[in-house]
């Protein structure tokens, strides 16, 4: 099993839709997470860090579920420019290293 | 402003030669990483460096080596290109204290003829 898992979709929406994705992580000793974003031929951005309260940024909104091991990323009112493919990030704790999942691909279509 | 960036963006190559892309960070980073990316496997981790003289196997090392002499660079040296290693390949870097956000370079398409 690997240690992040996630739908890699694609998840093809109209412009205004909210689409939610969910990250699955094997590890309990987990303590940090993160969203990244890459757009197609660039390189990974940080969107939003995930924290155990959860937490919003605009129309992104991340949770935190420990006892299930899973992180979500929810997307509210949809753009065309959120077309892009969205990594969960792990890191464990006292590492540097992160663990990625494939990666989930969004499509937002007019 | 500062900023990681990789060179050459693009490389042809043959099997057989041996093959260096560089990485160079102005961020004053003492994490650097590389990983290559592949449809189907999404990021993996080939080496990372927590300062200079430090160099560490991921989890896909073979083929592959690094080395730090400064803070700034972490070139990437395939000893004999394979056609398996035909990847596009990042750099990246965190901060040594919290270090958890990683900054990404721009990649480098590698072709292995």
């Amino acid at each position: 099993r690997k240690e992040v898992e996630q739908d890699p979709g694609p998840f093809n929406v109209p412009e205004g839709a909210t689409v939610a994705f969910n990250c699955t992580y094997s590890n309990s000793a987990s303590q940090s997470f993160f969203w990244y974003r890459q757009d197609c031929r660039k390189e990974p951005k940080l969107l939003m860090s995930v924290y155990s309260s959860g937490n919003e940024d605009g129309r992104f909104t991340a949770q935190l579920n420990r006892a299930s091991q899973y992180i979500s990323l929810l997307i509210r009112d949809s753009k065309l420019s959120d077309s892009a493919t969205y990594l969960c990030v792990v890191l464990s704790g006292g590492s540097y290293i992160p663990t990625f999942g494939r990666g989930t691909s969004l499509i937002v279509h007019p | 402003d500062a900023e990681i960036t990789q060179s050459p963006r693009h490389k042809i190559t043959e099997t057989g030669r041996q093959v260096t892309l560089a990485c160079h960070q102005t961020w004053n980073h003492n994490n650097m990483f590389w990983y290559r990316q592949d449809l189907g496997h999404g990021l993996r981790l080939l080496h990372y460096s927590y300062g200079v003289q430090d160099t560490n196997k991921g989890e896909v090392s073979d083929g592959y080596s690094v080395s730090r002499s400064n803070t700034e660079d972490l070139p990437l040296t395939l000893e004999s290109a394979a056609s398996s290693q035909t990847s596009v390949y990042f750099c990246a870097s965190s901060e040594s204290q919290g270090g958890e956000t990683q900054y990404f370079g721009p990649g480098t398409r590698l072709l292995v003829l």
